[in-house]
């Protein structure tokens, strides 16, 4: 299976700053129609999760332009700029590259 | 607006058996590939299960976890996916999602709620 490895596992944060969380793959997520099938979640406290982005940087219907996503073949990032209270939670990415699909295994976003 | 409503989690005993089930609304269900996905207390995301479309005859596919002892279906007229859960063991104790595929965004685009899965003596 392909082992997602995100850092940091928590990081705190002041309203206004700007974060980034790393995801790194065992293998490289580009399929073999040229895509590559990283996406990004957010799952807030008691809540399930959301997807937030879909492919590596499309951001899902809603999602605020604060948020981007960048990266390839199997080093990715999430950027969150400005951040607000309502984004903090655990956030995942997941690869739907190989199969098993898997996740990573969260960052822990809070307020410092 | 897109809706997946999960029910029937509960307490079971190792070995029992217990069927979950999603509703869905507010999307095409029957073109949508439908997945479950589990998170046991305090951890992380573990996708479990998947099923495809018609077209697609329906495939399914597992987690070597799970495989031999759940079964994803679903119930295009009633916008509806299942997952019968046998010989049920106590690392299976989780909160069980229903996600559903987006018709351009793919994979675990929408989620529901969740339906509460405890095994144990």
């Amino acid at each position: 299976d392909v082992v997602m490895t995100q850092t940091p596992p928590s990081l705190s944060v002041a309203i206004g700053q700007s974060v980034s969380i790393s995801c790194k793959s065992s293998q490289s997520l580009v399929y073999s129609d040229g895509k590559t099938y990283l996406h990004w979640l957010l799952q807030s406290s008691g809540r399930s999760p959301k997807r937030l982005i879909y492919q590596v940087s499309n951001l899902d219907s809603g999602v605020p332009d604060r948020f981007s996503g960048t990266g390839s073949q199997k080093d990715f990032t999430l950027k969150i700029s400005r951040v607000e209270a309502k984004d903090l939670g655990v956030y995942y990415c997941a690869q739907t590259t190989h199969f098993p699909p898997t996740f990573g295994g969260g960052t822990k976003l809070e307020l410092k | 607006a897109v809706q997946l409503v999960e029910s029937g989690g509960g307490l079971v005993q190792p070995k029992e058996s217990l069927k979950i089930s999603c509703a869905a609304s507010g999307f095409t269900f029957s073109n949508a590939a439908m997945y479950w996905v589990r998170q046991a207390p305090g951890k992380g995301l573990e996708w479990v299960a998947r099923i495809r479309t018609k077209p697609n005859n329906y495939a399914t596919y597992y987690a070597d976890s799970v495989k031999g002892r759940f079964t994803i279906s679903r119930d295009d007229s009633k916008s509806m996916v299942y997952l019968q859960m046998d010989n049920l063991k106590t690392e299976d104790t989780a909160m069980y999602y229903c996600t559903a595929e987006g018709r351009v965004t793919g994979w675990f685009a929408y989620w529901g709620q969740g339906t509460l899965v405890t095994v144990s003596s």
